[in-house]
Formats: C-alpha cells, sequence, structure tokens
C-alpha cells in the first residue's frame, strides 16, 4: 500500500451504532487530519494530531472521538451520531516542522450514511 | 488572520475552452499555496503547488502563479477537456505549522 488509505469507503449506521473509521498513512509523515466534507459546504477541519499528539479540535461534538497510536495510524471513533452528520469523512497527512512546505496528502475518504 | 476565496461555480465550458478559476487569500507570514482537484467519488488530490513569491505551479496543462502583490493565486488552463470535469479547490498552508486553509471549492463541468 502506498500513500494515505481509509477504510471503510462506505459506511451505513443507525444512530445508536459504534464504528470507527481508520486511516493509514504509508509516507512517514508525522501531522495527521481528519476533515469533514458535506455537500454544499466547505471542508471543514475536525482534529489535527502532530507526533501523535492532538494539536486542535476544532469544536467538534464529542460524539467524534479521534485516537492517533501513532505517526501512522489514526482513528475517528462514532458514536450516535445524527442523521446530519452524514457526509464524506477524510483523512490527509503532511510533514510539518521547520524548513517544511510540503503539501497534504489525502485518502480517498469514508462515505458514511447515518440513518 | 489566514483564508481563503475563490470564485463560486458551477463553471460549465465547452471542450477547448480557456479556464481561469479565481483564488485570492490574505494570509500572515509567508504562506505556500496550492490548487487541488477533486474527482467524484474521490478524495483531494495535489495537483500544483507554489511556495514564494512569483513561483509558477504547473501539472497536467494547468498553471498558477503565486502573486503577493494581488495576494492570487489563479488556476489556468489553456484547453480544457472533458476529463478536467471535477472540484477545484485552492489552499493555503503556513509554514512550520500544521494549518491548512481550504477555499470552498469550485466545481467546473467541461462539455464535449
Amino acid at each position: 500500500e502506498t500513500g494515505v488509505t481509509q477504510t471503510p469507503r462506505h459506511l451505513v449506521m443507525g444512530m445508536t451504532n459504534k464504528k470507527s473509521l481508520k486511516c493509514e498513512q504509508h509516507l512517514g509523515h508525522n501531522a495527521m487530519y481528519w476533515y469533514k466534507q458535506s455537500a454544499k459546504k466547505p471542508l471543514e477541519l475536525m482534529f489535527v494530531y502532530n507526533f501523535k499528539e492532538q494539536t486542535e479540535n476544532n469544536s467538534v461534538p464529542s460524539r467524534f472521538s479521534p485516537e492517533c497510536p501513532n505517526s501512522s495510524h489514526l482513528f475517528l471513533h462514532l458514536h450516535t451520531l445524527q442523521p446530519e452528520d452524514s457526509a464524506l469523512y477524510l483523512c490527509a497527512s503532511t510533514s510539518s516542522g521547520a524548513s517544511s512546505y510540503n503539501e497534504q496528502f489525502f485518502g480517498p475518504g469514508t462515505r458514511l450514511t447515518v440513518l | 488572520g489566514n483564508s481563503v476565496t475563490q470564485m463560486e461555480g458551477p463553471v460549465t465550458l465547452s471542450e477547448e475552452a480557456f479556464l481561469t478559476i479565481n483564488c485570492t487569500y490574505t494570509a500572515t507570514g509567508y504562506p505556500s499555496l496550492f490548487w487541488y482537484v477533486q474527482y467524484p467519488g474521490e478524495g483531494l488530490q495535489l495537483l500544483l503547488k507554489a511556495t514564494k513569491a512569483d513561483d509558477k505551479g504547473s501539472n497536467k496543462g494547468f498553471e498558477a502563479t503565486y502573486r503577493k502583490e494581488t495576494t492570487s493565486f489563479h488556476l489556468e488552463k489553456g484547453s480544457v477537456q472533458v476529463s478536467d470535469s471535477a472540484v477545484y479547490f485552492c489552499a493555503l498552508g503556513r509554514y512550520n505549522f500544521n494549518k491548512f486553509y481550504f477555499g470552498s471549492g469550485t466545481k467546473l463541468n467541461v462539455k464535449p
């Protein structure tokens, strides 16, 4: 596998379910991100992790719980979601730090539908 | 603060037409600028980038020049193809920080 992978690619869940999204990057990056992309709305940054430490939580509801066990893996744990949480969830990674002009690399996303 | 503004779409063109998608930014410090493209059902892919003023990024016939005096990074292509139909995002990245700022995206439809 190369680049940034996300699983599953599609997920349908009820409002009482608990599920997790997984992201893995094979690029040796140290920063990882979760974004939410809803129809007709701008890309929304949710969380940022740098060297496994959370450096940004963009006022995300507690029903979304991120986890970053190491610099290559990022999870988004979901519980008691609402229908308005249906969206494409994108993971991204980059190399951050001094002398870094690097771009973000994105995964293909997980299309989440909450019934 | 930091922000990116890009023209609203959709933009509809005929094949072989000239494309311009406008992007302007506000930033503190010395940002890098990017254009990403998103095809249906996929994530964002980097199209091109520029890391300092007057740099020109180019890829697959697309070009954009980092204009500090006008705080702009407009995307251009001389002759679009049907396969260029996608959503294009302008983005700003802060040097030495983990922050990226995206425009709202511009959908491009190219008709045969």
